[in-house]
């Protein structure tokens, strides 16, 4: 089982952005998904956890979504700042193993 | 709030053995509440799933390293740690210790602490 990611996405400021992840197998809605943000010379964050919830102190300009029928999952955020660049990576399970997808650099 | 550490050694030679420590505060690591892990990051790469610790006391790890890896918790301590045998420039990375509430999969990450293997 395995996560692909787009290996870059880039956007202006104050715009909106997807990145999605996609599963290679089975059905990406069967066990949660997770979205870490990475910044520069520092280590993971989580932005969305249990496929589209914000841990306290995230922004509402962060959002997850799972869509079943292309068996992926979403991270859209909206109101780009500079401050969004970074590496984001979608996590999930496949049985007892955790699986990261390869990750998506973000460019403002 | 959940807090995580890395410790141990930068620099470990060829063919020794990699030990690592994450100190776990804010909460026990005993019962059922999480999951442990350690992930490891690459120069200029990805993230890399090692293996995980399940309050079961059941370890999981990645096939590429499950000959070579142990995950062990000291509860007396509020530790767990990773173990890595027969190194080489390979295992070269930045090594995070994650902890992931069971019934939501809410992660919270250690600083990382990198580890170069070299003679």
């Amino acid at each position: 089982f395995m996560l692909t990611q787009p290996h870059s996405v880039s956007e202006s400021p104050g715009k909106t952005v997807t990145i999605s992840c996609t599963g290679s197998s089975g059905s990406i809605a069967t066990n949660y998904v997770q979205w870490y943000q990475q910044r520069p010379g520092s280590a993971p964050t989580t932005v969305i956890y249990q496929n589209s919830l914000r841990p306290s102190g995230v922004p509402d300009r962060f959002s997850g979504s799972i869509d079943s029928s292309s068996n992926s999952a979403s991270l859209t955020i909206s109101g780009l700042k500079t401050d969004d660049e970074a590496d984001y990576y979608c996590q999930s399970h496949d049985s007892s193993k955790w699986v990261f997808g390869g990750g998506t650099k973000l460019t403002v | 709030q959940l807090q995580l550490q890395e410790s141990g050694p930068g620099l470990v030679k060829p063919s020794e053995t990699l030990s690592l420590t994450c100190t776990v505060s804010g909460d026990s690591i005993s019962g059922s509440r999480y999951y442990w892990g350690w992930i490891r990051q690459p120069p200029g790469k990805g993230l890399e799933w090692i293996g995980s610790l399940y309050y079961t006391g059941i370890t999981y790890y990645t096939p590429s390293l499950k000959s070579r890896v142990t995950i062990s918790v000291d509860t007396s301590k509020n530790q767990f740690s990773l173990k890595l045998s027969s190194v080489t420039a390979a295992d070269t990375a930045v090594y995070f210790c994650l902890g992931v509430v069971v019934i939501n999969m809410l992660g919270q990450w250690g600083q990382g602490t990198q580890v170069t293997v070299s003679s």
